[in-house]
């Protein structure tokens, strides 16, 4: 399957504790995009790159988040000291942009709970 | 400010046709794209409108009017794989990022 890959699939972790995630585009996409979503919402942009270079982030995006991707192909999100709140299924999604139209393929999400 | 409205729940019977209507106001429009996610699942991409018109693919449609803000999802021949939820996202911005909503939640009956 060449389609984007997510790990770990499911986080339990204590509040306080740092959570680390994984996204592995498709091959060759050049853009990668995290999301947020919660129970009975859409997805909430959080951060994008193109190539290894983080080029947005959303006001979302409290300074105990940092994503990374480091060589342009799989990327990090972590998460420090988390909270009751960041409890959510984390998104994942990578495009290749040719011009100006690029579109967006999901991995399955890492679902995220905070005791 | 941003907004987006879409229904919240739709019912249809097997073999009909739905439109799933979705309004929306953002700056830096680039077009408007449609997922649709089962429970459980990750986002799927079902079609993109760039420009004003209808965009064909199987049995979904979508159309977009640039001037009205509006578009709409029409699938046809429903079937009960289609339950699911539709989301409406506009792409904006340089990065392209899609803003959803809370997307309206289509149930199939026999």
């Amino acid at each position: 399957d060449t389609g984007v890959s997510q790990d770990p699939r499911h986080k339990i972790t204590k509040r306080g504790q740092n959570v680390t995630f994984r996204c592995d585009p498709i091959s060759e996409h050049n853009r990668l995009y995290w999301y947020r979503q919660t129970l009975g919402q859409g997805p909430e942009f959080l951060t994008y790159f193109q190539n290894e270079a983080q080029l947005e982030k959303s006001r979302l995006l409290s300074d105990r988040f940092s994503a990374e991707r480091p060589k342009g192909s799989f990327s990090t999100l972590e998460i420090q000291r988390t909270e009751q709140g960041d409890s959510a299924m984390y998104l994942c999604a990578s495009s290749l942009l040719r011009g100006v139209r690029d579109t967006q393929y999901f991995g399955p999400g890492t679902r995220l709970t905070v005791l | 400010g941003q907004s987006l409205e879409q229904p919240s729940e739709v019912t249809a019977v097997e073999g009909a046709i739905v439109q799933i209507n979705c309004t929306y106001q953002t700056s830096g429009f680039y077009g408007l794209s449609w997922y649709q996610q089962h429970d459980g699942g990750a986002p799927t991409f079902l079609s993109y409108n760039a420009l004003d018109g209808l965009e064909e693919t199987g049995r979904f449609s979508s159309f977009l009017s640039r001037s009205d803000s509006y578009g709409y999802l029409l699938l046809q021949e429903l079937q009960m794989k289609d339950s699911a939820s539709y989301f409406c996202a506009p792409v904006t911005g340089g990065g392209n990022k899609l803003t959803f909503g809370t997307g309206t939640q289509l149930k199939v009956e026999l």
